[in-house]
């Protein structure tokens, strides 16, 4: 089975500019989060999707950060503008149930972000 | 509001040492609680997990009981390797459905 898919690994931008990233979670996982992971510290939940509504984006900061997941399959997540302390990788994850069975979540591998 | 707290590190050992890791929890209800460890330049991997009071996860030598007189969830191993050394991530998820709360993870750096 095909794990979450994240693109791309690395991205370096200026701080001002704006950057997207996208997350293709596991076939059937209805369930897709987005959290950051500063240096140093544990992941920290941005959103939580549950197919294609939002059921979680408190930690979200929406002046600057916007995500979607359209059809209820793959997801974006866009920093616009992007500020210094954005650095940090983006860790998509998703979870779900097949034949009532809780498998879990799934990590990708994550988008390492520097902006300078 | 729900948190995981974890001992800060980094944690270094010779070969064989016994490992301990201390995690506590304040959640409301019962949560389910989990460790996960992050191998350089990977991604996150489910170590292990707990998802009621006094049951035991264990995976690859390591194991951790959830306890919830003292609201924690320990994570230890009897002899590790080197190739144990990796950063290791409590974390708890307060009901179904919602998202896993981590703590600020601990780095383990074992060596021969």
């Amino acid at each position: 089975e095909a794990g979450v898919a994240q693109s791309p690994r690395y991205k370096i931008i200026e701080k001002r500019q704006s950057v997207a990233f996208w997350c293709n979670p596991i076939s059937g996982h209805a369930t897709l989060y987005w959290y950051q992971q500063i240096l140093g510290q544990g992941p920290k939940l941005l959103i939580q999707f549950q197919n294609n509504g939002v059921v979680d984006d408190s930690q979200l900061p929406k002046d600057r950060f916007s995500a979607e997941r359209l059809k209820g399959v793959d997801s974006t997540l866009k920093i616009q503008p992007a500020k210094l302390e954005d650095s940090a990788v983006y860790l998509c994850a998703s979870s779900g149930l097949k034949q009532g069975r809780d498998y879990g979540y799934t990590f990708g591998s994550g988008t390492r972000l520097t902006v300078v | 509001g729900n948190s995981v707290t974890q001992m800060e590190g980094p944690v270094t050992l010779s070969e064989e040492a016994f490992l301990t890791i201390n995690c506590t929890y304040t959640a409301t209800g019962y949560p389910s609680l989990f460790w996960y460890v992050q191998y350089p330049g990977e991604g996150l991997q489910l170590l292990l997990k707990a998802t009621k009071a006094d049951d035991k996860g264990s995976n690859k030598g390591f194991e951790a009981t959830y306890r919830k007189e003292t609201t924690s969830f320990h994570l230890e191993k009897g002899s590790v390797q080197v190739s144990d050394s990796a950063v290791y991530f409590c974390a708890l998820r307060y009901q179904a459905g919602t998202a896993l709360i981590f703590g600020k993870g601990t780095t383990l750096s074992v060596s021969s």
